[in-house]
């Protein structure tokens, strides 16, 4: 069964330094999304990609955060400086237009010290 | 924020059936109700999700009441495998470009116990 990947799986970070994690959705998904998960929490939607393109990024912290997704496939983000508020699950999913579901990644476990 | 209401948590004995309850009064019309499970540390996995009519598929049952403001889902046979978060979201459209995005609440905490 066809996966999204992500790396790392855990990353520990300092406070002020940057981080990025990167995601590979499942082969010809053309949108790709952003979440956080606090511990205790739901996730939460950071940026919705199609293709290239960014169609929603209203959630995400525009001074720390950013995403690309250059060639319409695998996707980055980074966050700098990091704060310890930072500190959650950053999880990727990929969707087709045909699809009714999401498939989520097993996400990275970032916490910042 | 979301626009579903669950119990935090519910148990359930191994091999009952699970029935996890879903309040979305104010769901429109081209809203579709989608149950998606979270295993601890791992990402959300779909489960199911349904408009009007009932819904049944490998993993679960999905009832939606008449008028659309309740859902219940049905786990036939629970496992140990199945404890888990649930998380009930409403969201527009179902294939296609008008797909609204997923917005997750807190969930229910299911402990299927032996």
């Amino acid at each position: 069964e066809a996966e999204v990947a992500q790396s790392p799986r855990y990353k520990i970070t300092e406070k002020s330094q940057a981080v990025a994690f990167w995601c590979d959705p499942i082969s010809g998904h053309a949108t790709l999304y952003w979440y956080r998960q606090i511990l205790g929490q739901g996730p939460e939607l950071l940026v919705q990609f199609q293709d290239e393109s960014v169609v929603d990024d209203s959630q995400l912290p525009k001074d720390r955060f950013s995403a690309e997704r250059l060639k319409g496939v695998d996707s980055t983000l980074k966050i700098q400086p990091a704060e310890l508020g930072d500190s959650a699950m950053y999880l990727c999913a990929s969707s087709t237009y045909l699809e009714a579901g999401y498939t989520f990644g097993s996400g990275t476990r970032l916490t910042v010290v | 924020d979301a626009k579903t209401t669950q119990p935090p948590s519910m148990d359930c004995a191994e091999g009952r059936a699970a029935n996890l309850p879903c309040n979305h009064s104010t769901i429109s019309g081209n809203e579709y109700v989608y149950w998606y499970r979270q295993i601890h540390s791992q990402g959300p996995q779909y489960i199911i999700h349904g408009l009007k009519n009932n819904e049944t598929n490998e993993m679960a049952s999905l009832i939606i009441t008449e008028d659309r403001k309740s859902s219940t889902l049905i786990l036939p046979h629970a496992t140990l495998r199945d404890t888990a978060v649930y998380y009930c979201i409403v969201r527009v459209g179902s294939y296609g470009g008008s797909q609204g995005n997923l917005i997750f609440g807190k969930g229910t905490k299911l402990s299927v116990k032996p």
